[in-house]
């Protein structure tokens, strides 16, 4: 079983809207949180990192929010473009190693 | 400041035959990379290097995989022979730090990826 699960798996949304996108993690001890975009046919590129004491976390649209309690996250994007079609991954990193534990990542579509 | 670019972007090759996959880092990255995305599935850990050495290779899948970064600047990947469930996208990425010390907040900077078809 997989240490990171997201949902949805993929959604399709109008432009202008918002969505809200779940990551569920088991990775222990825990060390940070990073939510991840890949366009299709790039690599990653990081949008935002939380480490255990971080609740929330804004990079323009991109609201992140940790409840490392209960080791779940959520990315928001508000008032969603074209330009957000994309893949969405969680990836988690536990504390003392540099193995990063990856979601299969929420496929999202915006149509205009 | 260029990011990290991998070579090939594509690559189709026949079971049994060979492949070397390249990844060129960001200058001064000390920390290099390789990741595996299988299709349907989530991108996985293969190995690192700082600099030119291995600090944890126990992702690799078996020992058709070698990985090498002599001098520690680019690093190759190769698979051989290729077998048909090695065919997927391999990434390759960069960082200043490892982020060993825990809690520090290191950046890893992803290439495009090479697409590895097996046939």
């Amino acid at each position: 079983k997989n240490q990171v699960e997201q949902s949805p798996q993929s959604l399709i949304i109008l432009e202008g809207k918002n969505c809200t996108l779940q990551c569920n993690y088991t990775v222990s001890p825990f060390s940070n949180l990073r939510w991840y975009k890949q366009d299709t046919g790039r690599g990653p590129v990081s949008l935002t990192i939380m480490t255990f004491s971080e609740n929330t976390k804004s990079n323009g649209r991109y609201t992140a929010t940790l409840d490392a309690d209960t080791k779940q996250s959520s990315l928001h994007i508000t008032a969603s473009q074209l330009s957000d079609s994309a893949s969405y991954i969680c990836v988690v990193r536990g504390y003392g190693n540099n193995r990063l534990a990856f979601g299969k990542g929420n496929q999202v579509v915006v149509i205009p | 400041e260029a990011g990290v670019t991998q070579f090939p972007s594509h690559s189709v090759i026949e079971k049994g035959q060979t492949v070397t996959l390249r990844c060129d880092p960001i200058s001064g990255h000390d920390n290099l990379y390789w990741y595996r995305r299988v299709m349907g599935k989530e991108i996985k850990f293969l190995l690192h290097f700082v600099k030119e050495s291995k600090q944890d290779e126990s992702g690799m899948p078996n020992n058709r995989f070698l990985a090498e970064r002599t001098g520690g600047t680019y690093s190759t990947l190769k698979v051989q022979p290729a077998e048909l469930e090695d065919s997927g996208v391999y990434f390759c990425a960069s960082s200043q730090d490892s982020g060993l010390a825990g809690g520090v907040q290191e950046t890893q900077y992803f290439g495009p990826g090479t697409r590895l078809l097996v046939l």
